[in-house]
């Protein structure tokens, strides 16, 4: 089982609020990820990371950023949540170099009303 | 034109029986393929790793054809607990970023 957690599992927040998205691995992992997905949907990058201080954009434009002063630590943030932030969003990890497999925390499901 | 394509499905197969399915992969430098497993609202889990020359993990058998971008996933004997919706997972060239497909849905019958 991959180490990897998730806080908030589920989060209903009214429009206008900043969250914070907490994601967390104890496996060392140097690179984590972020991923957006809808219901029935395909998975969307939104942010990754490969080391500390090191954070770039994904294929799916967000209005969240994310930061990573420690190894183990990748919070994402949205300052002004909007009804169309609504989705769940997956924090992943992956480890030593050459090893592409990627290990998935429970995901945070958040609702903006 | 998307990076991973699969058949939607849903394949909807009795208990015991064989499924087989497909996806295709547009990165011809792609060097690193993966079948995910993801059950509804939860997380995607690895269910196995595809090696070229082929692998097998119990009831699971893996296939990657580079000539022409598709890898297969075959699961025999199939298990209520087989329903669930399998990714199709590549990585880019060079690259720790991963592509997935929408993925298929197979639901098995009792």
């Amino acid at each position: 089982e991959a180490d990897i957690y998730q806080t908030p599992r589920y989060l209903v927040i009214g429009t206008g609020k900043k969250i914070t998205l907490e994601c967390s691995q104890t496996m060392g992992h140097d690179k984590m990820y972020w991923y957006q997905q809808d219901p029935g949907m395909e998975l969307h990058l939104i942010h990754y990371s490969y080391g500390v201080n090191s954070t770039e954009k994904g294929d799916l434009s967000s209005e969240s950023t994310v930061s990573r002063i420690r190894t183990e630590h990748f919070p994402l943030t949205l300052e002004s949540a909007r009804p169309s932030h609504t989705s769940q969003y997956l924090c992943a990890s992956s480890g030593d170099r050459g090893i592409y497999e990627q290990y998935f925390g429970p995901g945070t499901r958040l609702t903006v009303t | 034109r998307k990076e991973v394509e699969q058949d939607p499905g849903p394949f909807n197969v009795p208990e015991g029986a064989t499924v087989a399915f497909n996806c295709t992969y547009s990165n011809s430098a792609s060097q690193s393929f993966f079948w995910y497993r993801q059950d509804c609202r939860k997380e995607p889990k690895l269910l196995m790793s595809v090696y070229s020359s082929g692998n097998e993990d119990g009831r699971f058998t893996a296939q990657l054809n580079r000539a022409s971008q598709y890898i297969s996933l075959l699961i025999r004997d199939s298990k209520l607990s087989d329903s669930a919706t399998y990714l199709c997972v590549v990585n880019g060239a060079n690259d720790y970023k991963l592509s997935f497909g929408a993925g298929t849905t197979v639901t098995v019958r009792a």
